[in-house]
């Protein structure tokens, strides 16, 4: 049974390109987040989504990043025209069910991360 | 919003010894997990806390949940180099974990 699968696990991107972010879900988890991790602090939510929906984006810049989880294929993370401040480790979890329910559904399991270098 | 401080930042411990790493939430938690992250690593789920007043023990790690369900606790006995990591606390309403700055521990041999 995979675990959560990003990738890759290693971008680097000059300033101006596009980041594009992939995440895969564990196999049966209908419900994808993606945090961000700045050096030496805790993870930051940006966004939450189920599949075809993005259920709350409170966490994400307004300018140039979006997130999708089509029917088929992974979650994309996408950062437009990247500047040095963007360089950090982006990390995504999945869970069965995103709403309070019984215990084992609480639990968001984390992907190995993407770690984003600007230059 | 909900906001969740750690304290300490940093513990340096002697091996064998024992620590405590605290969590602090602006509001009141439906639940609190908390992760360990090995350097370089993803975060990995430890455990989580429901009940008021909550107890849970895991080999030498016990965690505690406060009564108001507003801060938690990780104490580690007897602490061993495979301890090295940063302990998060997250805190949980809905669907959302806020996360602390985690406590980021280093062992002396």
């Amino acid at each position: 049974n995979a675990g959560v699968m990003q990738n890759p696990r290693h971008l680097v991107r000059r300033r101006g390109q596009e980041a594009r972010l992939r995440c895969s879900p564990m196999k049966g988890h209908s419900h994808v987040y993606w945090y961000r991790q700045l050096p030496e602090e805790g993870l930051k939510f940006m966004v939450y989504l189920q599949k075809e929906n993005i259920i709350d984006e409170s966490g994400m810049p307004k300018e140039r990043f979006s997130a999708e989880f089509p029917k088929e294929g992974p979650s994309i993370l996408r950062i437009q025209q990247v500047v040095r401040g963007d360089s950090a480790a982006y990390f995504c979890a999945s869970s069965p069910s995103g709403t309070s329910g019984s215990w084992g559904k609480n639990i968001q399991y984390f992907g190995a991360g993407t770690r984003l270098s600007v230059l | 919003g909900q906001q969740v401080m750690q304290i300490p930042q940093y513990q340096h411990v002697q091996e064998g010894e024992d620590f405590t790493t605290y969590c602090n939430s602006s509001t009141t938690l439906s639940n609190i997990q908390w992760y360990k992250q090995r350097p370089g690593g993803h975060p990995v789920f430890l455990i989580q806390l429901v009940k008021s007043g909550e107890v849970k023990k895991q080999k030498r790690l016990t965690f505690q949940f406060g009564e108001a369900k507003k801060n938690s606790s990780l104490h580690i006995t007897a602490t061993q180099t495979t301890d090295v990591g940063t302990y998060f606390c997250a805190g949980k309403n809905d669907y959302k974990l806020s996360f602390g700055a985690g406590t980021t521990v280093t062992v002396r041999a």
